[in-house]
């Protein structure tokens, strides 16, 4: 069956401008979750996606947001860049709410 | 809160020589507890995983317990290979309750390379 599908793979921004990355879940798969990985950081969570609702919040600004639509799929949006926002953001689907099943990630280099 | 500290790396071997990579955690309740590695370029992929006290994990080789009296899960590979140079991932499942939270919590990250 086909995985978890992140587009783009690769994006690069202007400081200010805004990103919309995209993430596709495994068919069946109602629980979404957003991860921001860092050399420094890490993986950090950002948000988790149930059923279109919102359950979980990680520590990220108003600028990070996230929107899950009624067939699964979700978006994550970052407003007014930051060059610390330079990162490989993943995406992760599960049916049951643990058993995650990672994307590839999308790339974001901001200039 | 919770939290998942894993050995620093990198973690230089020969090819066939044992691995051990050291985990431990900081969790109130039960939490499920998972390896994941990660190839240069590509995503998280589940290694393997353990849901309670005591339980075994074990996936191409590696195998990890998880010991609740030391907090610990820790990572070993009889015999590693080239093809296992990689970033692995320790990280448990967040809970609030009983109830998981969608949330997995990631240690640092620890960077096996194996040499031929």
């Amino acid at each position: 069956k086909a995985g978890v599908t992140q587009t783009p793979r690769y994006l690069i921004k202007t400081r200010g401008q805004q990103v919309t990355l995209s993430c596709s879940p495994i068919s069946g798969h109602r629980s979404v979750s957003w991860y921001q990985q860092t050399p420094g950081q890490g993986l950090q969570f950002l948000f988790e996606y149930f059923s279109e609702t919102q359950r979980n919040k990680g520590n990220f600004p108003g600028r990070f947001s996230g929107r899950q639509f009624s067939n699964s799929r979700s978006e994550m949006n970052v407003s007014t860049l930051e060059l610390g926002d330079s990162a490989l953001y993943l995406c992760a689907s599960s049916w049951t709410g643990l058993n995650y099943t990672f994307g590839s990630g999308t790339r974001l280099t901001v200039v | 809160g919770n939290s998942v500290t894993q050995m620093e790396g990198p973690v230089t071997l020969s090819e066939e020589a044992f691995l051990t990579i050291n985990c431990t955690y900081t969790a109130t309740g039960y939490p499920s507890l998972f390896w994941y590695v990660q190839y240069p370029g590509e995503g998280l992929q589940l290694l393997l995983k353990a849901t309670k006290a005591d339980d075994k994990g074990s996936n191409k080789g590696f195998e990890a317990t998880y010991r609740k009296e030391t907090t610990s899960f820790h990572l070993e590979k009889g015999s590693v290979q080239v093809s296992d140079s990689a970033v692995y991932f320790c990280a448990l499942s967040d809970q609030e309750g009983s109830s998981n939270t969608g949330k997995l919590i990631f240690g640092q990250g620890t960077t096996l390379q194996v040499k031929p």
